[in-house]
C-alpha cells in the first residue's frame, strides 16, 4: 500500500534555531518527492522537488534530502524565523497504470516558531 | 505563466443543501486535476483526480461527486450536504506526464455545513 509517514506530528522551536522534519514512504513505483509549506487556511506551496537520482535540494534556508534506498527524506530548516510557522507536507508521486501519476500526501508536521 | 483559481474562498451551507465548488486553471493544457479535503488538524485527503475531460477517478466513497466539463475546469458537487462534509477543500493541478512539474494548489475553500 502506498503510504507517506511524517514525523514529528508537531514541533515547537525557538526563533533562530534549526530543525529537521522526517518523511518515510512506501510508494512504488516512485516518481518524485516534494516538500510543501502550508500556512494556516491557505493552499500548500512547493518548497523542493527531488527525483530518484537527486540526494539534496536547497531552497534558501530549506534543504531537503532524499535517500531512495531507505525511502526516507528530510527537510532541514536553518536559522528559523517566525514566518516558518506552518505545516510542512511531504508528497510522493507514484506512477499509475494509465501512464500518469498521482500524489500521495503525508499528514504533515506542524511547526511553531516562538520568539 | 500558469494560475489556478478556486472559488468561493468561504462558504456556509445548511445541511441538505447542494454544493458546487469550481476550479479553473489557466496557462496550460491537459493538466491533471485534483480535489482534496483537509479536516481540521489533519492531512490532505485525495477525493478525486482527473487526467482528462470526462475522466474522473474517485479515491474514497462519499457524498460528493466531481466533473470535468472542460479541459481546465474541475467542479466538486454534492446534491445534499452532510455535517461531515465540513472542511477545507483544495483544488490542485499538475502537468501531464512531466515528472518535475510539481502540483500547484488553489487557495482553498473553507466549507462549513450548519
Amino acid at each position: 500500500k502506498n503510504q507517506v509517514e511524517q514525523s514529528p506530528q508537531s514541533l515547537i522551536i525557538l526563533e533562530g534555531k534549526n530543525c529537521t522534519l522526517q518523511c518515510n514512504y512506501t510508494v512504488s513505483p516512485f516518481s518524485n518527492l516534494r516538500w510543501y509549506k502550508q500556512d494556516t487556511g491557505r493552499g500548500p506551496v512547493s518548497l523542493t522537488i527531488m527525483t530518484f537520482s537527486e540526494n539534496t535540494k536547497s531552497n534558501g534556508r530549506y534543504t531537503a534530502t532524499l535517500d531512495a534506498d531507505t525511502k526516507q527524506s528530510s527537510l532541514h530548516i536553518t536559522a528559523s524565523q517566525l514566518s516558518d510557522s506552518a505545516s510542512y507536507i511531504c508528497v510522493v508521486s507514484a506512477f499509475i497504470m494509465d501512464s500518469s501519476y498521482k500524489l500521495i500526501f503525508g499528514s504533515g508536521t506542524r511547526l511553531l516558531v516562538r520568539p | 505563466s500558469q494560475t489556478i483559481h478556486q472559488w468561493p474562498a468561504t462558504l456556509v451551507q445548511p445541511v441538505g443543501s447542494p454544493l458546487s465548488l469550481e476550479c479553473t486553471v489557466e496557462g496550460t493544457s491537459n493538466p491533471n486535476l485534483y480535489w482534496y479535503r483537509q479536516a481540521a488538524g489533519r492531512g490532505l485527503q485525495l477525493l478525486f483526480y482527473s487526467v482528462g475531460i470526462g475522466q474522473i477517478s474517485s479515491e474514497v466513497p462519499q457524498n460528493l461527486s466531481a466533473s470535468r466539463p472542460q479541459d481546465r475546469q474541475f467542479i466538486l458537487s454534492s446534491k445534499k450536504l452532510l455535517l461531515s462534509d465540513s472542511g477545507f477543500y483544495l483544488c490542485a493541478w499538475s502537468r501531464d506526464r512531466v515528472e518535475r512539474g510539481g502540483a500547484f494548489f488553489g487557495q482553498g475553500t473553507r466549507l462549513t455545513v450548519v
